[in-house]
């Protein structure tokens, strides 16, 4: 079993929709939570970042950490066909070397329709 | 401001040939690594650094080699290339930030072809 679960999808949805990624993970030694997007033949760049439990809000992106529960989720709002790509989550282990060291999920891709 | 550079952007090799990917970055970024992603896999840790002359094996280390002789470059090198190589690999760099931030910044990509 990998340490940090992801649907795949596809997903397809119609411009306006509110998207729910979601992501959970075994290994409760790790603290910090990311979401990723990733543009077709493009690398990876940093969306939202959350160290530990709770919510945070940037724009028209939430992210969530449930902790308890395992589970991490990235909400889209309103969502844009520039929101087509593919979404990674990954997270890191806490203190010294861990923080450049990250496990990712397999990948969700989204594509929105106008 | 470049960021992470990585070079080439395609490759193709035959199998047993051995060959370098390059990555640099501008960012004074202590911390720099590499990925491998697959499809259906995400991306998977080949090998870490913390520092000039100091690296460690992520994840997916095996027929993979790196040093760190500068800040600034991170070569991953493939020694006798198999098919199973064949994949889009990602150099990334990052500075410690803990909990007030942890940016790390991946490069455009390499493909890698081995035949």
């Amino acid at each position: 079993q990998k340490e940090v679960e992801q649907d795949p999808g596809p997903l397809s949805v119609p411009e306006g929709a509110i998207v729910s990624l979601n992501c959970t993970y075994s290994n409760s030694a790790f603290q910090y939570f990311m979401w990723y997007r990733q543009y077709s033949r493009k690398g990876p760049e940093l969306l939202m970042y959350t160290y530990s439990s709770g919510n945070k809000e940037d724009g028209r992106f939430t992210a969530q950490v449930d902790k308890s529960s395992k589970y991490i989720s990235l909400f889209i709002r309103d969502s844009q066909p520039s929101d087509s790509a593919t979404y990674l989550c990954a997270m890191s282990h806490a203190g010294g070397t861990s923080y450049g060291k990250l496990t990712f999920g397999q990948g969700t891709i989204l594509t929105v329709h106008p | 401001n470049a960021g992470v550079t990585q070079t080439p952007k395609f490759q193709v090799l035959k199998t047993g040939q051995s060959m370098t990917l390059q990555c640099a970055q501008d960012m004074n970024h202590e911390y720099m690594s590499w990925y491998r992603q697959d499809p259906g896999m995400g991306l998977r840790l080949i090998h870490y650094s913390v520092g000039a002359g100091i690296t460690d094996q992520g994840e997916v280390p095996n027929g993979y080699n790196v040093s760190r002789s500068t800040t600034e470059d991170f070569p991953l090198r493939l020694l006798s290339a198999a098919p199973s190589q064949t994949s889009v690999y990602f150099c990334a760099s990052s500075k410690p930030g803990g909990v007030s931030g942890n940016t790390i910044y991946f490069g455009e990509g390499s493909w890698l072809t081995v035949v």
